[in-house]
């Protein structure tokens, strides 16, 4: 199956600093890929729709300003979380979906992205 | 507004027997409906997906599931458990059309005993 290369895989820093987590589709192109958030022994949370050459669209309740979302190319997407507070700790998966196949596959996630903010 | 639906928290299940793991969706239209399992601090790995055709599913590591329509259900299924097979498992359903995100059910932890 396609692969989805996400980096780093842990990542500890201090409160206030800024942190970018990059997803990459290694052997398929991706206009659009997602990024979702998840809590300790909860589900996965849909944190925003990032298209190629487009701002991202973003779900209710997620602050698009802290978290920026950059997807410069068809195989590249970030997430960069911006002045980083405890409470942004958290498990960070990226996905992405081919665009061919008429839309109607599976996505792929990254390996996920553990973030600690001290 | 599409939405999915994992009764169970936890599901225990001895290692050779049978395993389900419950799935209800939710969809304004036909859905797509998809499998994933995540081991500890890993990324999901995609199981099996259902788009159209038959209604029992065949996908990864032995592990099938059955569309049922009328009772919008997706269950997973395996004939035989693995020890191996421990992991939180999470079933997604997205609508037909679009280039729609996977709305994820809440998950569900499986333990196989030996």
């Amino acid at each position: 199956g396609a692969v989805v290369s996400q980096h780093p895989s842990w990542v500890i820093c201090k409160s206030g600093t800024s942190v970018k987590i990059e997803c990459r589709s290694l052997d398929f192109q991706a206009t659009t890929m997602f990024w979702y958030r998840q809590f300790p022994k909860q589900s996965l949370m849909l944190m925003a729709t990032s298209n190629e050459g487009s701002k991202a669209t973003y779900e209710q309740g997620v602050e698009k300003d802290k978290f920026l979302i950059n997807h410069a190319s068809l195989t590249l997407s970030t997430l960069t979380v911006t002045s980083a507070h405890p409470e942004d700790s958290s498990f960070y998966i990226c996905s992405a979906r081919e665009t061919s196949g008429g839309g109607t596959g599976e996505l792929f996630f990254g390996e996920g992205s553990r973030l600690t903010v001290l | 507004a599409q939405s999915v639906a994992q009764p169970e928290d936890q599901v225990n299940v001895a290692e050779g027997n049978p395993l389900t793991v419950k799935c209800t969706y939710s969809v304004s239209g036909n859905p797509y409906l998809f499998w994933y399992v995540q081991y500890p601090n890993r990324g999901l790995q995609f199981l099996l997906k259902y788009i159209t055709g038959d209604n029992l599913v065949k996908g990864s590591y032995g592990f099938e599931a059955e569309f049922n329509k009328s009772q919008t259900s997706f269950h997973l299924k395996k004939p035989s458990a693995l020890v191996s097979d421990s992991a939180l498992y999470f079933c997604a359903v997205r609508d037909i059309g679009g280039n729609t995100p996977l709305v994820f059910g809440k998950g569900t932890r499986l333990s196989v005993i030996a």
